[in-house]
């Protein structure tokens, strides 16, 4: 199947600071690229869409200033969390959709703990 | 409204036994996808299985089969002869018009040996 590779798989970060997550498709045109975020024993919730070359569409109650979404290329979408403070630590994970397949592929997931 | 219900969160049974996930789903749209999905400790989603919603035949793999039934809005998830490689959260998902998945709550599988 197709590939989507997240890096960094965990990152530890000090409060006040930023953190960039990149989700890159390996082998296919993402045309679109969803970030979910995942608290411990939790689902998985839905954070924005991004389509490439526009704006990112946020889910209610994201903070789309905190949450900086760049979706540059097809193969390329970045997930900032700016002034990143311990309450944002969680598990965020992206996934691709090429648009063509109703199969959405997802990254490994990045462990984010702000200390 | 787009709902996904995964009644049971956490589920445990000995090795070798059978465990049925159960998975219920809401959504006004008559075309949609479902999925099934594995995360083990390690955290990635691992996909199992996407069925359409004109397609109702139950699918078997291995080990693992599926009974969607619409009658009944539920898509289960049966392991047989489980392992403790099995043990694992499972999240059912419901692909909506939008192209954004929902999922369920997630169910934690223990399999004990």
């Amino acid at each position: 199947g197709a590939v989507v590779s997240q890096h960094p798989s965990r990152v530890i970060c000090k409060s006040g600071t930023s953190v960039k997550i990149e989700c890159r498709s390996l082998d296919f045109q993402a045309t679109t690229m969803f970030w979910y975020r995942q608290f411990p024993k939790q689902s998985l919730m839905l954070m924005a869409t991004s389509n490439e070359g526009s704006k990112a569409t946020y889910e209610q109650g994201v903070e789309k200033d905190k949450f900086l979404i760049n979706h540059a290329s097809l193969t390329l979408s970045t997930l900032t969390v700016t002034s990143a403070h311990p309450e944002d630590s969680s598990f965020y994970i992206c996934s691709a959709s090429s648009g063509v397949s109703t199969l959405a592929f997802f990254g490994q997931g990045t462990r984010l703990t702000v200390v | 409204a787009q709902k996904v219900t995964q009644a049971q969160t956490e589920i445990s049974v000995v090795e070798k036994e059978d465990v049925t996930l159960d998975c219920v789903y809401e959504t006004r749209d008559t075309t949609y996808y479902l999925f099934w999905y594995k995360q083990p400790p390690s955290g990635e989603l691992v996909f199992l299985i996407r069925r359409n919603s004109f397609d109702e035949q139950n699918e078997i793999s291995g080990r693992y089969s599926w009974n969607f039934q619409k009658s009944t809005s539920s898509f289960n998830f049966t392991i047989t002869a489980s392992q403790v490689v099995d043990s694992a959260v499972y999240f059912c998902a419901l692909l909506n018009r939008d192209d954004k998945i929902i999922f369920g709550k997630g169910t934690r599988l223990h399999i004990l040996p």
